[in-house]
């Protein structure tokens, strides 16, 4: 069970817009503790997407992009490619159990 | 271009150990908190331990603690994760982590990892 849940799937066609959502608790993102998303393609360690809520390491597209309110995240994709098939997770922070935590992951069919 | 090379996986009996190693490359090791994280086959993604910078505090996941020990030689560019009385639930692969400076820790670069696979 984890502390972040995330909705287990999520799926969309090629150029269409997408959104996950992260949704936790007044002991982590509800609280002072950002939120960050990572893409783990097929095969592939995981890669950091979003981090601080909203800002995108440098070659992260613009189509990806976060968002943060009260106790829950979104991350949205636009212009949806077959390349963005994979699994998505969130991270943040936790007081309450003291440990960085992530979502359980959304996994992205792009159909 | 950051680089984390882990090893020291492999097979270990219920109650034995390992000694996991991430050779770092192309920042600077030793002003950078670091960190482990774990995937168990099929499963998402699990926080383990991690060492912060400058304080050099240690902090662990509560299912490994009085288990496991990360440590770093910052002359070697090395971090390690001792994993001792090991169990099944452990078999997982181990990811070294540089971590993204910030209020909250964000993992910004990961190894290839290594996997632990603990069984009979």
């Amino acid at each position: 069970q984890s502390v972040l849940t995330q909705p287990p799937s999520v799926s969309g066609a090629p150029g269409q817009r997408v959104t996950m959502s992260c949704s936790g608790s007044s002991s982590n993102i509800g609280s002072v503790f950002d939120v960050h998303w990572y893409q783990q393609l097929p095969g592939k360690a995981p890669t950091l997407l979003i981090y601080g809520n909203t800002m995108r390491p440098s070659g992260v597209p613009d189509r990806f992009s976060g968002s943060k309110s009260g106790t829950s995240a979104s991350l949205a994709i636009t212009g949806l490619q077959a390349e963005d098939e994979g699994d998505y997770y969130c991270q943040s922070y936790d007081y309450i159990v003291n440990a960085w935590v992530f979502g359980g992951g959304t996994k992205l069919t792009v159909v | 271009e950051v680089q984390l090379l882990e090893s020291g996986g492999g097979l270990a009996q219920p109650g034995g150990s390992l000694r996991l190693s991430c050779v770092a490359s192309g920042f600077s090791f030793s002003t950078n908190a670091m960190s482990w994280v774990r995937q168990a086959p099929g499963k998402g993604l699990e926080w383990v331990s991690g060492a912060d910078y400058p304080t050099d505090d240690k902090y662990y996941t509560d299912s490994v603690k009085g288990r496991f020990t990360v440590s770093r030689d910052n002359s070697r560019n090395t971090l390690y994760l001792q994993m001792n009385n090991l169990s099944v639930d452990d078999t997982a692969l181990y990811y070294c982590v540089k971590v993204h400076h910030g209020p909250t820790w964000a993992f910004g670069s990961w190894g290839q990892g290594t996997l632990v696979i603990v069984s009979t």
